[in-house]
């Protein structure tokens, strides 16, 4: 198994209040990926990052930002938690060569915003 | 608007059956393509990819077929096993850093 832990692995937090979800890779891999899992919508980007202090928003990043300040860890952060951010929300890795691009992916964080 | 569609919520096959497991997408741009496994509370698995210059690739029991004409991929797992059961995602991608997800299929194989 690829070596990407994510903390906390639960959350429940407050409408309003910060949250921040860290991704940790061992694998010395150049991108990394934030996603959100819900009911009807799969997995969708939030962030992503193709190096150190490099990110980019995907489809779903109102309401979050992140930061890469090493190569092996990347923060999410709620500025102010809402209830349409409750969800799961998984950390992914990729190293992309001449023959494969595949993601990886950490166990998830499971927040609820009340 | 969705770019990577699977229509089929759910599908129930016998042990031993072939299960096979539906992809749609829009964007013709799309060059690489990839399936995943995801069992309850864990992370999303790697299983299987494809390149838009192959038709076919195979890895065991499974198989991904691209159809670029009608933008459709497929997975067939055979023969299909009780430990199979999990929600199958595709995903795909064209510019090698964002990766689009289907909504995913859940496959129950029935022992």
């Amino acid at each position: 198994d690829a070596g990407i832990t994510q903390s906390p692995r639960h959350k429940v937090t407050e409408t309003g209040t910060p949250v921040t979800l860290r991704c940790h890779q061992t694998e010395n891999h150049r991108y990394m990926y934030w996603y959100r899992q819900d009911p009807g919508h799969g997995l969708r980007l939030i962030h992503y990052s193709y190096g150190v202090k490099d990110t980019d928003k995907g489809e779903v990043s109102d309401g979050y930002s992140v930061s890469r300040s090493k190569t092996e860890d990347f923060l999410l952060t709620l500025e102010s938690a809402t209830s349409s951010q409750t969800s799961v929300y998984f950390c992914a890795i990729s190293e992309w060569t001449s023959t494969s691009h595949e993601q990886f992916f950490g166990p998830g964080t499971r927040l609820t915003v009340l | 608007d969705q770019q990577v569609k699977q229509n089929s919520p759910s599908l129930s096959v016998q042990e031993g059956r072939i299960s096979i497991l539906n992809c749609d997408y829009t964007n013709s741009m799309f060059d690489y393509f990839l399936w995943y496994k995801k069992y309850p509370a864990e992370g999303p698995t790697f299983l299987i990819s494809i390149s838009s210059i192959k038709d076919k690739n195979e890895d065991g029991r499974f198989t991904v077929f691209l159809n670029k004409s009608a933008k459709h991929l497929s997975l067939h797992i055979v023969p299909s096993q009780p430990g199979d059961s999990a929600v199958y995602f595709c995903a795909a991608s064209h510019t090698g850093n964002q990766f689009y997800f289907g909504t995913g299929t859940s496959l129950t194989v029935i022992p």
